[in-house]
C-alpha cells in the first residue's frame, strides 16, 4: 500500500520556539495533504487542507499564521507550529489523497509535541 | 458533509465477532462510506470502502442496506489485538472531499 511518512515522530519543545513538522508521501504524488490535530482521548480534529502549490485552506478556529502549511511539491507538506505554547502540545497527523485512487486516504504516523 | 453517530464504545471477547454501526442518514447519491483504525499514538488506517450492499476483504465485511442510511462495520473473530478506536467517514472520492472525523468507536477485545 501507499506509505505517508511523518518526521519527526515526536518532539519536545520550549515554550516561543517553532516547530516544523514534515509529511512525505513515499511513493506516490499527492496534491492535497490534510493535517489533523488529536488531544488524548479525542478524536481527530481537522486542521487545515493543504494544496500543492497553493495556499492552505484554513479550518475555522485555526490560526493560520501559527500554523503555518506549505504544500511545496507533490510529495511534502510541512506544518510550522509558530511561537508554540504548552497548549500547543498534541498529536499532530497527516494524510494523502492519492490522484485517482478511491478517495482512501493514507495516514502518517503522527508527531507528537510536546511544549514545556 | 453526511454526518455520522457511532457508538462511542464496546466490549467484546476473544474469538467474537463484532458489528460496528454507523449512522448516516443525510448520505448523498455521491457519497462512499470508509472505515478507519486506529491504534494508540498512531495514525489512523483504511479498513474498508463501500457504496452499497456488501463489500469483504481479508479482515472485515461492510454491510450497506438498500437505504444506505447506515452501515455495519463486521469484524470476524476478533483479537486483543483489534482494540481500537474505530471511524466511519463518508464522503464523495472527488477532489472536493475533506475527510472530517466523528467521535469514532472505541472497541476493547477482552481475553
Amino acid at each position: 500500500g501507499a506509505v505517508v511518512s511523518q518526521h519527526p515522530s515526536w518532539v519536545i519543545c520550549k515554550s516561543g520556539t517553532s516547530v516544523k513538522i514534515e509529511c512525505r508521501s513515499l511513493d506516490f504524488q499527492a496534491t492535497t495533504m490534510f493535517w489533523y490535530r488529536q488531544f488524548p482521548k479525542q478524536s481527530l480534529m481537522l486542521m487545515a487542507t493543504s494544496n500543492e502549490g497553493s495556499k492552505a485552506t484554513y479550518e475555522q478556529g485555526v490560526e493560520k499564521d501559527k500554523f503555518l502549511i506549505n504544500h511545496a511539491s507533490l510529495t511534502l507538506s510541512t506544518l510550522t507550529v509558530t511561537s508554540a505554547h504548552p497548549e500547543d502540545s498534541s498529536f499532530y497527523i497527516c494524510s494523502a489523497k492519492r490522484e485517482g485512487n478511491t478517495g482512501e486516504l493514507f495516514f502518517g504516523e503522527g508527531s507528537r509535541l510536546t511544549v514545556l | 458533509l453526511a454526518k455520522t453517530t457511532q457508538p462511542i464504545s464496546m466490549d467484546s471477547y476473544e474469538g467474537q465477532e463484532v458489528n460496528i454501526t454507523c449512522s448516516h442518514n443525510n448520505i448523498a447519491t455521491n457519497d462512499y462510506i470508509t472505515w478507519y483504525q486506529q491504534f494508540p499514538s498512531q495514525g489512523p488506517r483504511f479498513i474498508i470502502q463501500g457504496y452499497k450492499t456488501k463489500v469483504t476483504n481479508e479482515v472485515a465485511s461492510l454491510f450497506i442496506p438498500a437505504d444506505r442510511k447506515s452501515s455495519t462495520l463486521s469484524l470476524p473473530r476478533v483479537s486483543l489485538s483489534d482494540t481500537a478506536v474505530y471511524y466511519c467517514l463518508v464522503g464523495d472520492r472527488g477532489g472536493s472531499y475533506i475527510p472530517t472525523f466523528g467521535r469514532g468507536t472505541s472497541l476493547i477485545v477482552h481475553p
